[in-house]
């Protein structure tokens, strides 16, 4: 069936460097993708998106590469600061779902990032 | 920043009472959620809806129940709480053409059954 996974639950960076988190997706039919960040107490908020019909996609201090031979998704933050830390979830959805016409979100299981002072 | 509310925050309630989840949304979207978390884990789609009179029960099976009457306005019912409901509940919404792009999350409302 569909999952989206995470290959790490945890991840602790020094302040500055940069970050990445990764994810693995199973649905060959998925064509978007979404990066959420949840921090605590606070509900997901989207970071950044691409689209299957790109390998790259660059925001502000943030970069998404997916790698749709491997079904491989990550997502790169440059010089982080503490406010970065969070939980991300990456998300996707796709045609081919069980609802004609509806498109859902499935969610990851989520890597908590810890920048360390 | 997306305006949409959730209330209350927390509620910590006993067995058997109905309680009510609130959600509102001032963005005028057509697409609304409920999602369910338990902590550090991923979220769970339970119900949504494409606009008013329109709500559809998510992946995860869940005895709640939600309206749409008013565009602005999703709220979720659990008519006799247990503690296996005890999870946070995140509602968002969506404007973009297909379901669930780019959605605004609330705070969530953390519920905890006695």
């Amino acid at each position: 069936g569909e999952s989206v996974g995470l290959h790490l639950p945890t991840l602790s960076v020094q302040e500055g460097d940069n970050s990445i988190i990764n994810c693995a997706y199973s649905n060959s039919a998925s064509d978007y993708f979404i990066w959420y960040k949840q921090e605590s107490g606070k509900g997901p908020q989207f970071i950044i998106d691409i689209r299957s019909n790109m390998d790259k996609r660059q925001g502000q201090r943030v970069t998404v590469l997916l790698n749709k031979t491997v079904k491989h998704l990550s997502l790169q933050i440059a010089a982080t600061q503490p406010g970065d830390s969070a939980v991300y979830f990456c998300a996707e959805t796709g045609l081919g779902g069980s609802n004609f016409g509806n498109e859902k979100l499935t969610f990851g299981t989520g890597t908590r990032l810890t920048i360390i002072p | 920043e997306a305006d949409i509310y959730q209330t209350p925050r927390y509620l910590v309630i006993g067995t058997g009472k109905k309680i009510t989840l609130e959600c509102s949304q001032t963005m005028g979207h057509d697409k609304m959620y409920w999602y369910q978390q338990d902590p550090g884990m991923e979220l769970h789609l339970i119900h949504y809806s494409y606009g008013v009179n329109s709500t559809e029960k998510g992946d995860l099976s869940s005895e709640s129940t939600v309206s749409r009457i008013r565009t602005e306005h999703f709220p979720l019912t659990l008519e006799s709480a247990r503690p296996s409901h005890t999870s946070q509940y995140l509602c968002a919404s969506s404007v973009g053409g297909s379901l669930n792009e780019k959605l605004f999350f609330g705070s969530g409302t953390q519920l905890s059954v006695l």
